[in-house]
């Protein structure tokens, strides 16, 4: 079945420091793929997402890009801030309607 | 426009006793979706509705477990005999029914079992 697999967290960072979050995913045919972030004591919120090969999402300053050859949907932003700390979901979409999210990753910025 | 809303926020109760967790998608909103999150963990999916019917339930842990949508917009999840593993927050979603539709999240109700 459809699966996704996300870097560990916790990541720390300080502000205005590269972030690139890790996210792989295995589906068969051509599925969508999504970032959602969930800041401390709210809900899922779509931060991007992507629904074919090359496409690149953006957002609030993250991108990701959609890579087939790689299975990949690595999520990046150039300079993050600490209204950034929260959990991000990285979460694929294989055709049969219900998305499999992976485990999150906490992302810690620091002033 | 009104997001998802879920109720109630938070629930407590006692080992062996029945809940219902209500959601109401955003008007419009076909698809209707269950997810359950662990402590650590993404969210899980439960069950989905197109509709009123429930066109995936192999989500759903074991018959302990059901959901229904009668009218094709608000839909209740029901639990009988809780169990102290079943505490978690459960997560509704709604999209407009296509693939590659986005699914919108609601805030969660968040289920302890004493």
């Amino acid at each position: 079945g459809d699966s996704v697999t996300q870097m560990e967290g916790p990541v720390t960072l300080s502000e205005e420091a590269f972030l690139t979050i890790n996210c792989t995913y295995t589906a068969t045919g051509y599925p969508s793929l999504f970032w959602y972030v969930q800041y401390p004591g709210e809900g899922l919120q779509l931060l991007l997402k992507a629904t074919k090969a090359d496409d690149k999402g953006s957002n609030k300053g993250f991108e990701a890009t959609y890579r087939k050859e790689t299975t990949s949907f690595h999520l990046e932003k150039g300079s993050v801030q600490v209204s950034d700390s929260a959990v991000y979901f990285c979460a694929v979409e294989g055709g049969t309607y219900k998305y499999i999210f992976g485990t999150g990753t906490r992302l810690k910025v620091l002033a | 426009g009104a997001g998802v809303s879920q109720t109630p926020s938070n629930k407590v109760t006692e080992k062996g006793k029945y809940v219902e967790l209500r959601c109401d998608p955003i008007s419009g909103h076909t698809a209707l979706y269950w997810y359950r999150q662990s402590l650590g963990q993404g969210p899980e999916f439960l069950i989905y509705f197109q509709g009123t019917g429930a066109a995936d339930d192999s989500g759903l842990p074991n018959d302990r477990f059901f959901a229904v949508r009668p009218e094709g917009s608000v839909s209740t999840l029901k639990i009988q005999r809780t169990e102290r593993g079943d505490s978690a927050v459960y997560l509704c979603a709604s999209s407009f029914g296509g693939r590659r539709e986005t699914q919108y999240f609601g805030p969660g109700t968040r289920l302890l079992v004493l």
